[in-house]
């Protein structure tokens, strides 16, 4: 049972314009929850994150969107840029000494020239 | 800071053949965590350690995966015997634990498994 669920495999945008990532979760347990991006032969590494007490972090190009009552977040890239494709893990985890992250499926970002 | 070292990076192996994947953390981290990644199921978490003690190792497939991490700066993940939907990307991950919150997960370059 995906307790984080990234129900599009895949999208694609062209340059310049938002990107627009989808991520749904089904434990209430969850509270702290991140995005890791992934280019090919590489690990995942971590992107940016947002803890349940706020619906919304901002880094640079990068916004995450928390909406608790959906469980439900986004992660929104603007501008996309051709070096943004990848693919890209929503993960969440609960509070606890011993939590575990548990991560989705990816989706498939591919930025167009 | 030398990151979390995996080794090795691939791996071909046939079917019955016992594999051993190795992953170094990054110095000062105490949790370790081993995922599997597939096209059906992207990243899961097979087990992970908190200060060298398994947590949790509900993701471990079958008997024929087991984990050690005998020491703060080492753990390996051996397959045995292989089978070939054991193929997949494996990584290794580490981070500080503890506090007020953990601290986000690093991960190594992976281990691509082919079994035959």
């Amino acid at each position: 049972d995906q307790q984080v669920k990234q129900n599009s495999p895949s999208l694609s945008v062209q340059e310049g314009r938002i990107s627009i990532l989808n991520c749904d979760y089904t434990n209430s347990m969850f509270d702290y929850f991140l995005w890791y991006k992934k280019y090919p032969a590489e690990g995942p590494t971590f992107l940016i994150s947002i803890s349940s007490i706020k619906d919304k972090n901002e880094d640079g190009r990068f916004t995450v969107f928390l909406n608790k009552s959906a469980k439900h977040l986004s992660l929104h890239i603007v501008p996309s840029q051709p070096g943004d494709s990848a693919v890209y893990f929503c993960a969440a985890s609960a509070r606890g000494a011993n939590s575990k992250l548990t991560f989705g499926k990816g989706i498939t970002l591919s930025v167009r020239p | 800071d030398a990151g979390v070292i995996q080794s090795p990076r691939h791996e071909v192996t046939e079917m019955g053949q016992e594999v051993t994947l190795r992953c170094k953390p990054i110095s000062g981290h105490n949790s370790l965590f081993w995922y599997r990644q597939t096209m059906m199921r992207g990243l899961e978490l097979l087990i992970y350690f908190n200060n060298n003690v398994p947590i949790d190792d509900s993701g471990m497939p079958e008997d024929r995966f087991s984990a050690k991490m005998p020491n703060a700066s080492f753990s390996t993940l051996k397959i045995q015997p292989s089978e070939p939907r054991d193929s997949a990307v494996y990584f290794c991950a580490s981070r500080r634990t503890g506090g007020v919150t953990n601290e986000k997960l690093f991960f190594g370059s992976g281990t691509q498994l082919s079994v035959l």
